[in-house]
């Protein structure tokens, strides 16, 4: 079975340009996560999706970032413009929907540079 | 707020046990895991406490004491392998985001 996979792995774009990120999730897990991580920080939680609508989108750092899961299947985080403090790992987890809590299963993450 | 605490590096050499540390204060608290990460790869999932107590499996072992907001990671008969980042993380709420700690990079030596 597939795993979480995101694409690309690695990105490197200028200030003001815009960026999209992929995450495919695990078949069936309607639970999906996006999570970064900035260098010598921990890794902090963005936005949540259950099925295609966001239940919590709390981390969201500002209008610049925008998630989408149409269909509840994959999703794509756009960053629109990106700025510098954008670097960072963006991971992306999902999970089965259940009561209680699951293991998340994570992707390798998309390496964001903005130079 | 939300913080959760664990030492930033640890040494062992191999066959060694280890444990590594976490503390936690969180508004909210539903369970607790611990993720294994190698450099560049994915977070995997290692453990998880939601009663206090030791949960064991197989060479690695988690323990949780949610009165004094702790838990702990025990590694035994280090294998190189081993050497990777070892991330704490809080289920405030179940089935919602998950708070990390910035993780523990172990390294195992011969």
């Amino acid at each position: 079975e597939a795993g979480v996979t995101q694409f690309p792995s690695h990105s490197v774009i200028e200030k003001g340009q815009t960026v999209t990120l992929r995450c495919d999730p695990i078949s069936g897990h309607d639970n999906l996560y996006w999570y970064r991580r900035v260098m010598g920080k921990e890794i902090k939680f963005l936005l949540h999706f259950v099925k295609e609508s966001k239940q919590d989108e709390s981390g969201m750092p500002n209008n610049r970032f925008l998630a989408e899961r149409t269909g509840g299947t994959y999703s794509t985080l756009k960053v629109q413009p990106a700025e510098l403090e954008d670097s960072g790992v963006y991971f992306c987890a999902s999970s089965q929907l259940v009561q209680g809590d699951t293991e998340a299963f994570f992707g390798q993450g998309t390496r964001l540079t903005v130079v | 707020g939300q913080n959760i605490d664990q030492p930033t590096e640890m040494t062992a050499t191999e066959g060694a046990i280890v444990q590594i540390n976490c503390t936690y204060q969180t508004s909210g608290f539903n369970g607790l895991f611990w993720y294994q990460q190698h450099a560049g790869e994915a977070p995997t999932f290692l453990s998880y406490n939601v009663l206090d107590g030791l949960e064991e499996k197989g060479r690695f072992s988690s323990f949780l004491s949610r009165s004094k907001g702790y838990s702990y990671l025990l590694l035994k008969e280090l294998q190189m392998k081993d050497s990777a980042s070892y991330l704490c993380a809080v289920s405030g709420q179940a089935g919602t985001a998950l708070i990390f700690g910035k993780g523990t990079t172990l390294s195992v030596s011969s």
